[in-house]
């Protein structure tokens, strides 16, 4: 079974409006890490945002939020007032176990198209 | 720069020969990876370094592949007899924070004619 799942290849928004783009996981271990990264065509994946299993508030940084919805195993990116900037894929990942060191597992990705 | 710097950024060569790729991660970052990222997928894992020594090697697809970090730095990803199918980007990324964040380099693009 796919550990991380994005169900949506590619997402068209309107410039200021909010997306969500969709991320579910398949995990046993009760300790585990999701992160959202964005790669733009230049290619470097830039890191968004992280949200540990045992947080108890979704974890905002910006216009970026993550709908974390433990039970159905989601972890849904939201970006609000979407920018012409905001257009690249999104990748989610997990890291299973404990906080530290240890590899992350990637979605297959979604690409965010912004229009004026 | 203060980021993870890997070199080539691009690199062409012909089926059978042998590569390496450099990363030289961020300064006192003790973690590094190394993922592979084919056309239109997420990054695939590859080899994770703690310090010097391979902490999780099980993402190498065969022995053709192999990774050093000889003194918990600077790391080379060798690929032996390549093959078209060794194509893709591979990205190099190092990581200190608590949560696990990897910092990602701008990765080296591989092409085997």
């Amino acid at each position: 079974a796919q550990k991380i799942t994005q169900t949506q290849p590619g997402m068209f928004v309107q410039e200021k409006e909010a997306v969500t783009l969709d991320c579910t996981y398949d995990t046993s271990d009760p300790s585990y890490g999701l992160f959202w990264y964005k790669q733009p065509s230049s290619g470097e994946m830039i890191f968004l945002i992280y949200q540990g299993s045992y947080d108890q508030q979704n974890a905002t940084e910006g216009r970026y939020s993550l709908n974390f919805q433990k039970a159905r195993k989601s972890a849904n990116l939201v970006i609000s007032a979407s920018q012409l900037g905001d257009s690249a894929m999104y990748f989610c990942a997990m890291r299973e176990g404990p906080s530290g060191y240890s590899t992350l597992t990637f979605g297959k990705g979604t690409m965010l198209l912004v229009s004026p | 720069g203060a980021g993870v710097s890997q070199t080539p950024s691009n690199k062409v060569t012909e089926k059978g020969k042998y590569v390496e790729l450099r990363c030289d991660p961020i300064s006192g970052h003790t973690a590094l990876y190394w993922y592979r990222q084919s056309l239109g997928q997420g990054p695939e894992f590859l080899i994770y370094f703690q310090g010097t020594g391979a902490a999780d090697d099980s993402g190498l697809p065969n022995d053709r592949f192999f990774a050093v970090r000889p003194e918990g730095s600077v790391s080379t990803l060798k690929i032996q007899r390549t093959e078209r199918g060794d194509s893709a980007v591979y990205l190099c990324a190092s990581s200190f924070h608590k949560t696990g964040e990897l910092f990602f380099g701008e990765g080296s693009r591989l092409t085997v004619l």
